[in-house]
């Protein structure tokens, strides 16, 4: 099982739905989870932490299962520019971030 | 709002050639990282650099690489004989605490012909 496994996609759906991504994870002892967002060939920029409690930022939900060992990403209203890989990324043992290889999202008028 | 500056934003280099690629961190952060993201792959992690040593490095980041914090602002990676294959983008990142999200600078595109 890899480390950290998202659906590539695309996922193509039309301004105003929502959307919901998941990322799953192979190790327990994960400690911190993030939601980066990535455009084409710039690099990453953090969206939002993930807690278990769930967090909230906008139109951006973000959740944490650790029972289940994934983490979800809820974008609600979706907006044109919205359209980017999400990329999910946690921390093990040390401090080095291990990412997904991303779900592409394309938002359509 | 503070950020993570890298240059150049793009290097051509010849195969077998020493590459410098250098990164200004955020000016209050302590933790130091360099990342690389070959086209169409995921963002892998290479070396991490705490307290002025390499605290964590990856299998990539093998003989031929060395991190260096020269002075108070900048924190350098050096690729000393460049391979084909080091071709990609190399992103810098920082944070002031280990447990807090990591802010990226916006990549040097390396290329090796």
């Amino acid at each position: 099982r890899k480390e950290v496994e998202q659906d590539p996609g695309p996922f193509n759906v039309p301004e105003g739905a929502t959307v919901a991504f998941n990322c799953t994870y192979s190790n327990s002892a994960s400690q911190s989870f993030f939601w980066y967002r990535q455009d084409c060939r710039k690099e990453p920029k953090l969206l939002m932490s993930v807690y278990s409690s769930g967090n909230e930022d906008g139109r951006f939900t973000a959740q944490l299962n650790r029972a289940s060992q994934y983490i979800s990403l809820l974008i609600r209203d979706s907006k044109l520019s919205d359209s980017a890989t999400y990329l999910c990324a946690l921390t093990g043992g040390g401090n080095k971030l291990t990412f997904g290889t991303g779900t592409q999202l394309k938002v359509e008028l | 709002e503070p950020e993570v500056t890298q240059t150049p934003s793009h290097q051509v280099t010849q195969m077998g050639q020493e590459v410098i690629l250098r990164c200004v961190p955020i000016s209050n952060h302590l933790y130091f990282y360099w990342y690389r993201q070959i086209l169409g792959q995921k963002v892998e992690f290479l070396v991490s650099f705490y307290n002025n040593e390499i605290s964590e490095k990856s299998e990539i980041f093998d003989d031929q690489f060395s991190v260096e914090r020269p002075d108070g602002s900048n924190f350098t990676l050096k690729i000393r004989s460049t391979k084909l294959e080091d071709s990609a983008m190399y992103f810098c990142a920082s944070t002031g605490n280990s447990n807090q999200p990591q802010h990226f600078g916006d990549g040097t595109r390396l290329s090796i012909l």
